[in-house]
C-alpha cells in the first residue's frame, strides 16, 4: 500500500511567485516526515524534517511546511521561488512504531519560469 | 561538512558482467544505505547496514548482495548484471537512524548512473 504520495509529478510556476507542492501519507499511526531536494546531477538532500513539537517546520532555503494530522498532509511551500530552486523534490515518512523504514515518494519536479 | 562519495559518476557494463559500486562516508557514520531511483518512482531502498559487517535487506534486493567489511565503505555488488538493473544508484549515510535517537538524517552521495547494454 502507498504510504506516501505526491500528486503532482511537474510543477510550473514563474519566477517570484509562491509555490507549494503536495504530500500525503497513509497512516494512522504517528509518522515522521521529511521534504528533500536533489538538484541536476546531485544526490539528495534534507529540506526540512517533522518529527515532533510545532506542525509549522522551516527549513533551508526559505521552504517550510505544515504538518496536517487530520488531512495527513506535509505539504512544502516557499512565498517566492527563483531559478535556483529547480529540483526534484521527494516527500518521504517513517511510520512511527514500525521498523523506522524511510519511504520516499516518486517525486515533483518543480520548473521555474522566467 | 560530511562527505559521502561514489566510486563513478557513469558506468557502463554487459549484461552478466560483476558490477561493483563503491560508496565512502568521512564521517564516521553506523549507518548506510544504498537505493535505486527510477524516473516515476522515486527511491527504492536495496540494502542497509547499521554496523560493520551487518546488513539488512530492504524493498528489492532481489539480484543485488552488499558488503561492509569497513565502517566508512559499503559495496553494492550486482553478481549478473542485467538490463533492467540499468538505473541511478545513490548511497547515504546516517549517524544516527531510530526514534529512541531522535534524529533521522541522511546524507547522500551524488549517485552513480548505471547502464547494462
Amino acid at each position: 500500500a502507498q504510504s506516501v504520495t505526491q500528486l503532482d509529478s511537474q510543477v510550473p510556476v514563474f519566477e517570484e511567485a509562491p509555490v507549494e507542492l503536495r504530500c500525503n501519507y497513509s497512516s494512522s499511526v504517528s509518522v515522521y516526515l521529511f521534504w528533500y531536494v536533489q538538484y541536476p546531477n546531485q544526490g539528495l538532500q534534507l529540506l526540512l524534517k517533522y518529527l515532533s513539537g510545532s506542525t509549522l517546520v522551516k527549513g533551508i532555503n526559505g521552504f517550510e511546511a505544515e504538518f496536517n494530522k487530520s488531512q495527513t498532509s506535509f505539504h512544502l511551500r516557499k512565498p517566492s521561488v527563483h531559478i535556483s530552486d529547480t529540483a526534484e523534490y521527494f516527500c518521504a515518512v517513517i511510520l512511527g512504531g514500525r521498523d523506522d523504514k524511510i519511504i520516499f515518494g516518486k517525486g515533483t519536479r518543480l520548473h521555474i519560469l522566467p | 561538512d560530511v562527505k559521502v562519495t561514489q566510486s563513478s559518476r557513469y558506468l557502463v557494463k554487459r549484461t552478466g558482467e560483476k558490477v561493483f559500486l563503491e560508496c565512502v562516508q568521512d564521517m564516521d557514520h553506523e549507518n548506510m544505505f544504498w537505493y535505486r531511483q527510477d524516473p516515476g518512482l522515486g527511491l527504492r531502498l536495496i540494502y542497509f547496514s547499521y554496523d560493520v559487517k551487518m546488513k539488512e535487506k530492504g524493498d528489492i534486493p532481489e539480484g543485488y548482495s552488499v558488503s561492509r567489511e569497513k565502517k566508512e565503505r559499503f559495496s553494492l555488488i550486482l553478481e549478473s548484471a542485467s538490463t533492467n538493473q540499468t538505473s541511478m544508484y545513490l548511497c547515504a549515510s546516517s549517524l544516527f537512524w531510530g526514534a529512541a535517537q531522535g534524529l533521522y538524517e541522511q546524507y547522500f552521495g551524488p549517485g552513480t548512473r548505471l547502464t547494462v547494454t
